[in-house]
């Protein structure tokens, strides 16, 4: 079945370093790949997505380019601020029936 | 536009106890989705609904929980009689089609004791 592994965290930064959360899949077919972020008490919010290969999903100064060679979507992000600091998840969509499947989560902590 | 909307955000319940959650989807979304998210883990879908039809509950532990959509709108998911396992949180999100995403509402908290 469809599967979603991403890098156990938590990771903690300081402000203005680089980020990557690895994300990679198993799935049947071609997916497309989500980044959620979930900030403390909140629900889950669509960060980017990326709907074929070699597309780059961005928003927020966030980025994740889906490589269907090495089956990975990583997140990026050039300087993360304190305001970053939440829960990542990793999500792939395969075929007609819309189920979303997630990956365990990656909490991130960013410190001044 | 209203996003997708759920209540209660909070609920404390006896183990033994009746439960039900509402959500209210985004207007013009027809794929309504709830989701069980426990404590440290990514959200796991319980069910799924085209229009009013539930056409995925295999993840439903249908002994004790139950979902309707009626009017292919609003939904209630319910749980009877809660366990202590059944402590996390419920989210309900909504969609148009696969490749944008859902859209999830704030989530029900739920904790049995």
């Amino acid at each position: 079945g469809d599967s979603v592994t991403q890098m156990e965290g938590p990771v903690t930064l300081s402000e203005e370093a680089c980020l990557t959360i690895n994300c990679t899949y198993t799935a049947t077919g071609y997916p497309s790949l989500f980044w959620y972020v979930q900030y403390p008490g909140e629900g889950l919010q669509l960060l980017l997505k990326a709907t074929k290969a070699d597309d780059k999903g961005s928003n927020k100064g966030f980025e994740a380019t889906y490589r269907k060679e090495t089956t990975s979507f990583h997140l990026e992000k050039g300087s993360v601020q304190v305001s970053d600091s939440a829960v990542y998840f990793c999500a792939l969509s395969t075929g007609g029936g819309n189920k979303l499947t997630f990956g365990t989560g990656t909490q991130l902590k960013v410190e001044l | 536009e209203a996003g997708v909307v759920q209540s209660p955000r909070y609920k404390i319940i006896e183990k033994k106890q009746p439960v039900a959650f509402w959500c209210n989807p985004i207007s013009g979304h027809n794929t309504l989705y709830w989701y069980r998210q426990n404590l440290g883990q990514g959200p796991e879908l319980l069910i799924r609904y085209e229009n009013e039809e539930a056409v995925d509950d295999s993840q439903l532990p249908k002994d004790r929980f139950s979902a309707e959509r009626l009017k292919g709108v609003d939904s209630t998911l319910k749980i009877q009689p809660a366990e202590l396992g059944d402590s996390a949180v419920y989210l309900c999100a909504s969609s148009f089609d696969r490749h944008n995403g859902y859209t999830f509402g704030s989530g029900t908290r739920l904790t049995v004791v």
